[in-house]
């Protein structure tokens, strides 16, 4: 499979904590995008990464990328209820989309 | 103001039916793409358009058809639906082969 495949699955935290989630792909890729899915919604872009970068900032959000590893990781700090959501990674281009990872954070 | 919209928002039906739903983007995007997402989250890409032509077309069953009267529209009609057809379908667009935008999905239940 050549999609991207997030981890954990589910994570529940509470408010002011920091969440952090994983994505791995199987493919060399040159960008990856983090995205962002409230429930019954569209998906939302937050973040892309570039093949050449190793770190990129967007507010409360965090992206690393490792393409010895084809991993990436997404960190959202100080989390807030409003940030609970599913999170999807995807390699650009033809976007391959994994299962996501499920956010609760806890009022 | 609505970016990528899609009708209807939701749609019930039974086996063997036909149906179609609508995209449009003011986005004013080359290409238009249309995803099916599962029960379990899974996200697939079904088709996309660019500038009205057909450049992706995965693993999809041909009672399937995309249409795209305009590079603002991709439509997708679906013949003879099957029970595993129900599922969440999204209308994204995208101007490069980055950012999509995406509409607010059709939640398709077959009975």
């Amino acid at each position: 499979s050549q999609q991207g495949e997030e981890d954990p699955q589910a994570l529940s935290i509470q408010e002011g904590e920091n969440a952090t989630m994983n994505c791995s792909y199987k493919t060399s890729i040159n960008n990856l995008q983090w995205y962002r899915q409230n429930s019954g919604r569209g998906l939302v872009h937050l973040i892309l990464i570039r093949s050449n970068e190793r770190e990129k900032h967007s507010g409360r959000l965090r992206v690393t990328l490792d393409t010895s590893k084809k991993s990436s990781s997404l960190l959202i700090t100080a989390s807030r209820a409003a940030d609970t959501a599913s999170y999807f990674c995807a390699r650009t281009g033809k976007l391959i989309f994994g299962q996501g990872t499920t956010l609760q954070v806890k009022p | 103001d609505t970016a990528v919209s899609q009708t209807p928002k939701y749609l019930v039906t039974q086996m063997g039916n036909d149906k179609s739903i609508k995209c449009e983007q003011n986005l004013g995007h080359d290409t238009m793409y249309w995803y099916k997402q599962d029960s379990k989250k899974f996200l697939k890409i079904m088709f996309s358009y660019n500038n009205k032509e057909l450049i992706i077309n995965e693993t999809v069953p041909n009672r399937f058809s995309p249409k795209s009267p305009d590079k603002a529209h991709l439509n997708l009609h679906i013949n003879s639906l099957e029970l595993g057809d129900s599922a969440v379908y999204f209308c994204a667009s995208s101007q490069a082969p980055v950012e999509q935008f995406f509409g607010p999905g059709t939640r398709l239940t077959v009975l």
